[in-house]
Protein backbone atom coordinates (compact mmCIF):
# COMPACT_ATOMS: atom_id res chain seq x y z
CA UNK A 1 0.00 0.00 0.00
CA UNK A 2 0.71 3.33 0.16
CA UNK A 3 3.85 4.29 2.29
CA UNK A 4 5.01 8.08 3.25
CA UNK A 5 8.57 8.79 5.38
CA UNK A 6 10.26 11.32 7.21
CA UNK A 7 12.78 11.50 9.03
CA UNK A 8 12.34 11.93 13.19
CA UNK A 9 13.87 14.53 14.28
CA UNK A 10 15.06 18.22 13.30
CA UNK A 11 16.87 20.53 15.52
CA UNK A 12 18.15 24.59 14.71
CA UNK A 13 18.58 27.55 15.90
CA UNK A 14 16.31 30.27 16.12
CA UNK A 15 16.50 32.23 13.22
CA UNK A 16 17.94 29.83 10.52
CA UNK A 17 16.01 28.07 8.21
CA UNK A 18 14.52 24.59 8.80
CA UNK A 19 13.53 22.30 5.97
CA UNK A 20 11.43 18.94 6.69
CA UNK A 21 11.67 16.43 4.01
CA UNK A 22 9.19 14.13 3.06
CA UNK A 23 8.83 10.85 0.45
CA UNK A 24 5.62 9.23 -0.40
CA UNK A 25 4.92 6.40 -2.96
CA UNK A 26 1.76 6.89 -4.42
CA UNK A 27 2.13 8.54 -7.72
CA UNK A 28 -1.23 9.21 -8.58
CA UNK A 29 -1.44 11.58 -5.17
CA UNK A 30 -3.62 14.51 -5.88
CA UNK A 31 -2.64 16.48 -2.70
CA UNK A 32 0.46 16.66 -0.63
CA UNK A 33 0.16 18.30 2.84
CA UNK A 34 1.51 19.49 5.79
CA UNK A 35 -0.05 19.56 9.29
CA UNK A 36 1.39 20.91 12.52
CA UNK A 37 0.90 19.27 15.81
CA UNK A 38 1.89 20.72 19.35
CA UNK A 39 1.75 18.82 22.35
CA UNK A 40 -1.29 18.46 23.83
CA UNK A 41 -2.91 19.35 20.45
CA UNK A 42 -4.88 18.23 17.37
CA UNK A 43 -3.24 18.55 13.77
CA UNK A 44 -3.47 22.04 12.05
CA UNK A 45 -3.03 22.47 8.44
CA UNK A 46 -0.20 24.06 7.40
CA UNK A 47 0.11 24.50 3.74
CA UNK A 48 -0.91 22.10 0.73
CA UNK A 49 0.26 21.64 -2.77
CA UNK A 50 -1.90 20.23 -5.79
CA UNK A 51 0.25 17.62 -6.96
CA UNK A 52 0.59 19.32 -10.65
CA UNK A 53 2.09 22.50 -9.16
CA UNK A 54 6.10 22.11 -7.91
CA UNK A 55 6.47 24.93 -5.68
CA UNK A 56 3.83 27.21 -3.24
CA UNK A 57 4.84 29.87 -0.86
CA UNK A 58 3.12 31.42 2.09
CA UNK A 59 4.68 33.88 3.90
CA UNK A 60 7.43 31.46 5.73
CA UNK A 61 6.62 28.62 4.27
CA UNK A 62 7.58 27.38 0.93
CA UNK A 63 7.14 24.16 -0.16
CA UNK A 64 8.90 22.19 -2.89
CA UNK A 65 7.26 19.04 -4.65
CA UNK A 66 9.82 17.04 -7.35
CA UNK A 67 7.28 14.34 -8.55
CA UNK A 68 9.12 12.44 -10.58
CA UNK A 69 11.43 11.52 -7.33
CA UNK A 70 8.18 11.53 -4.95
CA UNK A 71 9.39 13.81 -2.71
CA UNK A 72 8.52 16.94 -0.75
CA UNK A 73 9.69 19.21 1.60
CA UNK A 74 8.70 22.46 3.39
CA UNK A 75 11.17 25.14 4.42
CA UNK A 76 10.07 27.59 7.32
CA UNK A 77 12.20 30.59 7.04
CA UNK A 78 13.18 32.51 9.76
CA UNK A 79 12.46 29.76 12.36
CA UNK A 80 11.10 30.63 15.75
CA UNK A 81 11.05 28.83 19.14
CA UNK A 82 7.04 28.87 18.54
CA UNK A 83 7.65 26.56 15.43
CA UNK A 84 8.35 23.42 17.69
CA UNK A 85 6.15 21.35 17.14
CA UNK A 86 5.89 17.65 15.41
CA UNK A 87 5.48 18.11 11.68
CA UNK A 88 3.30 15.86 8.85
CA UNK A 89 3.61 15.44 5.33
CA UNK A 90 0.11 13.61 4.38
CA UNK A 91 -1.22 12.93 0.58
CA UNK A 92 -4.27 12.45 -0.29
CA UNK A 93 -5.42 9.59 -2.92
CA UNK A 94 -6.72 9.62 -5.78
CA UNK A 95 -9.97 8.77 -4.68
CA UNK A 96 -9.89 11.87 -2.46
CA UNK A 97 -11.47 9.93 0.61
CA UNK A 98 -8.04 9.32 2.60
CA UNK A 99 -5.15 10.83 3.66
CA UNK A 100 -1.88 8.72 4.40
CA UNK A 101 0.82 10.21 6.97
CA UNK A 102 4.27 10.37 7.46
CA UNK A 103 5.15 9.32 10.61
CA UNK A 104 6.00 13.20 11.62
CA UNK A 105 9.07 15.00 12.19
CA UNK A 106 9.64 16.67 15.46
CA UNK A 107 11.35 19.68 14.84
CA UNK A 108 13.39 21.42 18.00
CA UNK A 109 14.08 24.90 17.46
CA UNK A 110 16.80 26.15 20.07
CA UNK A 111 17.23 29.66 21.36
CA UNK B 1 -15.85 30.86 12.80
CA UNK B 2 -16.13 27.58 14.74
CA UNK B 3 -14.12 24.67 13.65
CA UNK B 4 -14.58 21.06 14.32
CA UNK B 5 -15.63 19.70 17.61
CA UNK B 6 -15.48 16.76 19.42
CA UNK B 7 -16.69 15.39 22.57
CA UNK B 8 -15.69 14.31 25.22
CA UNK B 9 -12.19 15.46 24.81
CA UNK B 10 -10.96 12.41 27.50
CA UNK B 11 -12.52 9.17 28.02
CA UNK B 12 -11.14 6.29 30.31
CA UNK B 13 -12.96 3.13 30.22
CA UNK B 14 -12.87 0.12 31.57
CA UNK B 15 -12.16 -2.77 29.10
CA UNK B 16 -15.19 -4.50 27.56
CA UNK B 17 -17.19 -1.57 28.17
CA UNK B 18 -18.69 0.51 24.92
CA UNK B 19 -17.73 4.21 23.99
CA UNK B 20 -19.02 6.78 21.83
CA UNK B 21 -17.35 9.44 20.24
CA UNK B 22 -18.95 12.19 18.43
CA UNK B 23 -18.19 14.82 15.82
CA UNK B 24 -19.50 17.70 14.94
CA UNK B 25 -18.00 18.98 11.60
CA UNK B 26 -17.99 22.55 10.51
CA UNK B 27 -20.82 23.63 8.44
CA UNK B 28 -21.08 23.66 5.06
CA UNK B 29 -18.51 20.39 4.86
CA UNK B 30 -19.61 17.83 3.00
CA UNK B 31 -16.92 15.51 3.62
CA UNK B 32 -16.00 13.84 7.20
CA UNK B 33 -13.20 11.44 8.28
CA UNK B 34 -12.13 9.73 11.75
CA UNK B 35 -8.78 9.22 12.47
CA UNK B 36 -6.86 7.88 14.97
CA UNK B 37 -3.52 8.58 16.04
CA UNK B 38 -1.50 6.11 18.47
CA UNK B 39 1.85 5.62 19.67
CA UNK B 40 2.42 2.77 17.71
CA UNK B 41 0.97 3.06 14.96
CA UNK B 42 1.06 6.56 14.00
CA UNK B 43 -2.29 8.66 12.04
CA UNK B 44 -4.40 5.84 10.77
CA UNK B 45 -7.48 6.24 8.48
CA UNK B 46 -10.62 4.72 10.01
CA UNK B 47 -13.45 5.76 7.77
CA UNK B 48 -14.97 8.90 5.36
CA UNK B 49 -18.28 9.98 4.76
CA UNK B 50 -19.34 11.82 2.01
CA UNK B 51 -22.89 13.65 1.57
CA UNK B 52 -25.44 10.99 1.60
CA UNK B 53 -23.24 7.99 -0.05
CA UNK B 54 -22.16 4.85 1.62
CA UNK B 55 -19.43 5.51 3.95
CA UNK B 56 -15.81 4.20 2.93
CA UNK B 57 -14.91 1.88 6.45
CA UNK B 58 -11.93 0.56 4.85
CA UNK B 59 -9.91 1.72 7.59
CA UNK B 60 -11.69 0.26 10.67
CA UNK B 61 -9.77 -2.20 12.57
CA UNK B 62 -12.19 -4.90 13.58
CA UNK B 63 -16.12 -5.37 13.41
CA UNK B 64 -15.73 -4.02 17.06
CA UNK B 65 -15.71 -0.31 15.27
CA UNK B 66 -18.48 1.47 13.65
CA UNK B 67 -19.63 4.91 12.63
CA UNK B 68 -22.68 6.32 11.54
CA UNK B 69 -23.60 10.11 10.52
CA UNK B 70 -27.06 11.57 11.01
CA UNK B 71 -28.58 14.14 8.99
CA UNK B 72 -25.08 14.51 7.03
CA UNK B 73 -23.97 16.51 9.83
CA UNK B 74 -22.82 15.35 13.26
CA UNK B 75 -20.95 11.40 13.41
CA UNK B 76 -20.56 9.19 16.15
CA UNK B 77 -17.44 6.78 16.44
CA UNK B 78 -18.43 3.44 18.58
CA UNK B 79 -16.37 0.70 20.04
CA UNK B 80 -18.01 -1.55 21.44
CA UNK B 81 -16.12 -4.33 23.69
CA UNK B 82 -13.02 -1.52 24.20
CA UNK B 83 -9.61 -3.37 24.50
CA UNK B 84 -6.49 -1.83 25.61
CA UNK B 85 -4.96 -1.83 22.30
CA UNK B 86 -8.14 0.59 21.57
CA UNK B 87 -6.40 3.41 23.43
CA UNK B 88 -5.43 6.60 21.45
CA UNK B 89 -6.68 9.98 20.07
CA UNK B 90 -9.27 9.79 17.94
CA UNK B 91 -9.52 12.66 15.47
CA UNK B 92 -12.00 13.91 13.21
CA UNK B 93 -11.91 15.94 10.04
CA UNK B 94 -13.94 17.41 7.77
CA UNK B 95 -13.52 19.42 4.39
CA UNK B 96 -15.55 21.09 1.51
CA UNK B 97 -13.63 20.10 -1.06
CA UNK B 98 -11.03 17.33 -2.05
CA UNK B 99 -7.93 19.51 -1.19
CA UNK B 100 -8.29 20.60 2.68
CA UNK B 101 -8.95 18.54 5.74
CA UNK B 102 -9.43 20.56 8.67
CA UNK B 103 -9.23 18.45 12.24
CA UNK B 104 -10.41 18.88 15.76
CA UNK B 105 -9.00 18.50 18.76
CA UNK B 106 -9.56 14.79 19.18
CA UNK B 107 -10.74 12.67 21.61
CA UNK B 108 -8.35 11.01 23.93
CA UNK B 109 -9.55 7.38 24.63
CA UNK B 110 -7.82 5.53 27.45
CA UNK B 111 -9.02 1.59 28.05
CA UNK B 112 -7.75 0.55 31.50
Amino acid sequence: GEDVEQSLFLSVREGDSSVINCTYTDSSSTYLYWYKQEPGAGLQLLTYIFSNMDMKQDQRLTVLLNKKDKHLSLRIADTQTGDSAIYFCAEMNNAGNMLTFGGGTRLMVKP
Amino acid sequence: GAGVSQSPSNKVTEKGKDVELRCDPISGHTALYWYRQSLGQGLEFLIYFQGNSAPDKSGLPSDRFSAERTGGSVSTLTIQRTQQEDSAVYLCASSRHRDEQYFGPGTRLTVT
